[in-house]
């Protein structure tokens, strides 16, 4: 089956660093996103991943190893707005977004 | 970023009533979108995907005559929830996929339509 994991929750101190991983087993890769989503709103899209590498835009970054079946989002210099669900989603070898349940970032001033 | 909108961002009605809930995308033509739910504190769940001039693909386990979707256009498409019962209740969202984007084509998430049924 398919399967996407990644942390429930995590807990942060403002400015600091942190890393939020996830591990997939699909049926075929055709590129990993990362959105986040604060409480009550919808998604929207922070990056996307379709080769192996870092890809770095402002105080997110969001890395991919196809081999592992793995990425993780780094996020830097943490603000308090940054508390949010940070969902990980694969798209598989039908184009179909698989979900993570998302990570609950907790930002601690 | 492309812009999707929805609406509306709430409704309440009473039970056995039927809710529509519109999807566009304002300034990219969307050939494919999605309608998704979500219960609190749960992660997205694809109800159907939808294709612009023809019938819509349902997941499994999705009532596909109680959650009616028209994609009429490609910048509209349409859920109805029919005859809606207190366990519809949810959070409605909606995503558009831009057909020119190429390789690293994204979908776009509308707000979202929050759903109580009485």
């Amino acid at each position: 089956g398919q399967n996407i994991d990644q942390p429930t929750e995590m807990t942060a101190t403002e400015g600091a660093i942190v890393q939020i991983n996830c591990t997939y087993q699909t049926s075929g890769f055709n590129g990993l996103f990362w959105y986040q989503q604060h409480a009550a709103e919808a998604p929207t899209f922070l990056s996307y991943n379709v080769l192996d590498g870092l890809e770095e835009k402002g105080r997110f970054s969001s890395f991919l190893s196809r081999s592992k079946g793995y990425s993780y989002l780094l996020l830097k210099e943490l603000q308090m707005k940054d508390s949010a669900s940070y969902l990980c989603a694969v798209r598989d070898s039908n184009y179909q977004l698989i979900w993570g349940a998302g990570t609950k970032l907790i930002i601690k001033p | 970023g492309a812009v999707v909108s929805q609406h509306p961002s709430r409704v309440i009605c009473k039970s056995g009533t039927s809710v529509k809930i519109e999807c566009r995308s304002l300034d990219f033509q969307a050939t494919t979108m999605f309608w998704y739910r979500q219960f609190p504190k749960q992660s997205l769940m694809l109800m159907a995907t939808s294709n612009e001039g023809s019938k819509a693909t349902y997941e499994q386990g999705v009532e596909k005559d109680k959650f009616l979707i028209n994609h009429a256009s490609l910048t509209l498409s349409t859920l109805t929830v029919t005859s809606a019962h207190p366990e519809d209740s949810s959070f409605y969202i909606c995503s558009a996929r831009d057909r020119l984007a190429g390789g690293r084509e994204t979908q776009y998430f509308g707000p979202g339509t929050r759903l109580l049924v009485l």
